[in-house]
């Protein structure tokens, strides 16, 4: 069974910091992987997406990385904001057939960048 | 450019009411629709999943259930509802894909908080 951890669960970091969030997931079988924000109340938006063939994406200060061997993967976002502050969740999707490639989620990384 | 709607936004219903949540996607055709739960402390969990009109797959047995009557609606419905189906409720779309999944990326609705008293 698939399960994916999100550590660490919440994170505060000055203004400009550089910061790493981390994603882990038991099975490596997966056909992507994604990561998203969430704002308090809010629906999720998707950031990055990565193809199991992939090794990393970038967009804008946003990075992310994908070993899926070693079952992790990281969102490196540089010079943070305090807009950036918002709970990022990662979700993989399972690569075999059944609910349509469910996607499993972490429960989040809530990040506070303080000004 | 595809837009999703969902409503209402926010919904206060006592123990034993029905519900009907509403979803639509604009702008693209045949999309795969999904109905997720997230519950606090608990993050996201896939309730209902459908890949074309009047197709429902249900991933956990509960008290809820789905329908899609025309292409880009999806209804998330409870005859009577139980203190434990208060928590967000997404909904999701991606474009249809080959073979038995898509591999593309998923685009949330706003979210539809619900609080059973």
């Amino acid at each position: 069974k698939q399960e994916v951890t999100q550590i660490p669960a919440a994170l505060s970091v000055p203004e400009g910091e550089n910061l790493v969030l981390n994603c882990s997931f038991t099975d490596s079988a997966i056909y992507n992987l994604q990561w998203f924000r969430q704002d308090p109340g809010k629906g999720l938006t998707s950031l990055l997406l990565i193809q199991s063939s992939q090794r990393e994406q970038t967009s804008g200060r946003l990075n992310a990385s994908l070993d899926k061997s070693s079952g992790r993967s990281t969102l490196y976002i540089a010079a943070s904001q305090p807009g950036d502050s918002a709970t990022y969740l990662c979700a993989v999707r399972r690569n075999y057939g059944g609910s349509q490639g469910n996607l499993i989620f972490g429960k989040g990384t809530k990040l506070s960048v303080k000004p | 450019s595809q837009t999703i709607h969902q409503w209402p936004a926010t919904l206060v219903q006592p123990v034993g009411s029905p519900l009907s949540l509403e979803c639509t996607v604009e702008g693209t055709s045949n999309p795969n629709l999904y109905w997720y739960r997230q519950a606090a402390g608990r993050g996201l969990q896939l309730l209902f999943y459908s890949v074309g009109i009047g197709q429902i797959s249900s991933e956990v047995p509960q008290n809820l259930s789905a329908s899609r009557p025309q292409d880009r609606q999806f209804i998330l419905s409870s005859k009577k509802l139980l203190l434990s189906d208060s928590g967000f409720y997404l909904c999701a779309w991606t474009l249809s894909g080959t073979g038995s999944f898509s591999g593309n990326t998923i685009y949330f609705g706003e979210g539809s908080w619900l609080t059973v008293v």
